[in-house]
């Protein structure tokens, strides 16, 4: 079955950078589109970026465009989502996702990301 | 940029009731475009419907989807104690984009 597992979260100073990663297994990850998205606590959930299979086309939500970078090593089998100059706004449990043409359909259990002095 | 608009913010029910939520766009969209997800305390999101109508894989047959446009329902026909949960919407939108409701909880009256 599809297991997404996030790694790379922690507590970390604000402007400082962070790359998490989500190890896939279970399907053909080249195969599909990837995503991250997350939640800040008690809050709702926000779409961050998404990469295409082969890794050649991102996107990212529009608030957030320029400090994050999403990209892919399918030879791995793992996605990764590099932070840069964190906020404190930026506090949240991060998800990766699996992308089913126009939703998400596989899950992994998030990584929190505390930013704080 | 579409926006959702999910109501109500929490609803109060006991088991065996029907559930109506409701998760409403600033524009017209494709119902292919249109996904719900159940997220409990501590758990990651779970989708439950796509396309606006169609369950995923392995959701009981008491939740369903419906909806058209700009106005879209998900119906649990009868609430079972583990379907007690934050419920979220979710479009697709062109750019590409997704973007999610702010959710609608679903509380043991």
């Amino acid at each position: 079955q599809v297991q997404l597992v996030e790694s790379g979260g922690g507590v970390v100073q604000p402007g400082r950078s962070l790359r998490l990663s989500c190890a896939a297994s279970g399907f053909i990850f080249g195969d599909y589109g990837m995503t991250w998205v997350r939640q800040a606590p008690g809050k709702g959930l926000e779409w961050v970026a998404l990469i295409s299979s082969d890794g050649r086309n991102t996107y990212y939500a529009d608030s957030l465009k320029g400090r994050f970078t999403i990209s892919r090593d399918n030879s791995k089998n793992t996605l990764y989502l590099q932070v840069n100059s964190l906020r404190a706004e930026d506090t949240a449990l991060y998800y990766c996702a699996k992308r089913s043409l126009w939703n998400f359909d596989s899950w992994g259990q998030g990584t929190l990301v505390t930013v704080s002095s | 940029e579409i926006v959702v608009t999910q109501s109500p913010g929490t609803l109060s029910l006991s088991p065996g009731e029907r559930a109506t939520l409701s998760c409403r766009a600033s524009q017209s969209l494709s119902s292919s475009y249109l996904a719900w997800y159940q997220q409990k305390p501590g758990q990651a999101p779970r989708l439950l419907i796509y396309g606006a109508s169609n369950r995923a894989t392995g959701i009981p047959d008491r939740f369903s989807g419906s909806g058209s446009g700009t106005d879209f329902t998900l119906t649990i026909s009868r609430l079972e104690p583990e379907d007690f949960a934050v419920y979220y919407c979710q479009q697709y939108g062109r750019s590409p984009s997704w973007t999610f409701g702010q959710g609608t909880k679903v509380e043991i009256k």
